[in-house]
């Protein structure tokens, strides 16, 4: 059991550039989603998903886009990279329902540069 | 709006101080609490959480928060601290479809 994976840890991009961050969890979790770290600022949700087929926008979605095609994975697409997305990006699972909360699982983090 | 309040950027603590890291929240409707942990270079961790009950809550590693309603508080406490939990402490409280609303975030230092 692997837990919530993502992938690269790693990545520097230029202006403009567009990448894929991976995730893909083994829970069978409904509920997926993504933040974005920085200094001062703690976790801000940027999307999330309550099931294959389902997305939604969180608190700062601008410049990023998402699918959920399977329920293991959730990839965040970066579609014309900026400085301000220099971010270290965290994606998180859990299962879902109305009632009651569900603890999160988050995975490794991806920490990415764009110059 | 929801919000969460960590007025503590940075605390630093001998071995066996005692803490208590502030958390204040405000959100309009049935309020679930987490109190989550990310020690140097990992990932972020359940320390504990609140749903509902005792509002007295016994997490991980000898830690507990106090859930007071009339001060709209959810405070991290531990007796005696160790080097160990030198780390970032985030305070959050779940917003719908089980999203999680952050604080900005405690850094600990202990020193040995």
């Amino acid at each position: 059991n692997a837990g919530v994976t993502q992938t690269p840890k790693f990545q520097v991009l230029k202006t403009g550039q567009s990448m894929t961050l991976q995730c893909a969890q083994d829970m069978n979790h409904e509920y997926m989603s993504w933040y974005r770290q920085d200094p001062g600022m703690g976790l801000r949700l940027i999307h999330y998903s309550v099931g294959a087929g389902i997305t939604d926008q969180g608190e700062v979605p601008n410049g990023y886009n998402v699918s959920r095609s399977t329920t293991e994975d959730f990839p965040l697409r970066l579609l014309s990279a900026a400085p301000s997305q220099t971010s270290v990006y965290f994606c998180a699972s859990s299962y879902w329902g109305k009632s009651p909360s569900y603890e999160q699982y988050f995975g490794p983090g991806t920490r990415l540069t764009v110059t | 709006a929801q919000s969460v309040s960590q007025h503590n950027h940075h605390v630093i603590l001998s071995e066996a101080a005692s803490l208590e890291l502030g958390c204040n929240y405000s959100y309009g409707g049935t309020v679930n609490l987490f109190w989550y942990v990310q020690y140097p270079g990992q990932h972020l961790q359940l320390l504990l959480k609140y749903f509902s009950g005792d509002p007295l809550v016994k997490g991980i590693k000898g830690f507990e928060a106090e859930f007071i309603k009339s001060k709209f508080s959810f405070n991290l406490r531990k007796p005696s601290v160790q080097w160990s939990d030198t780390a970032e402490y985030f305070c959050a409280v779940i917003t719908g479809a089980n999203n999680l609303f952050f604080g900005t975030g405690t850094r600990l230092t202990v020193i040995p």
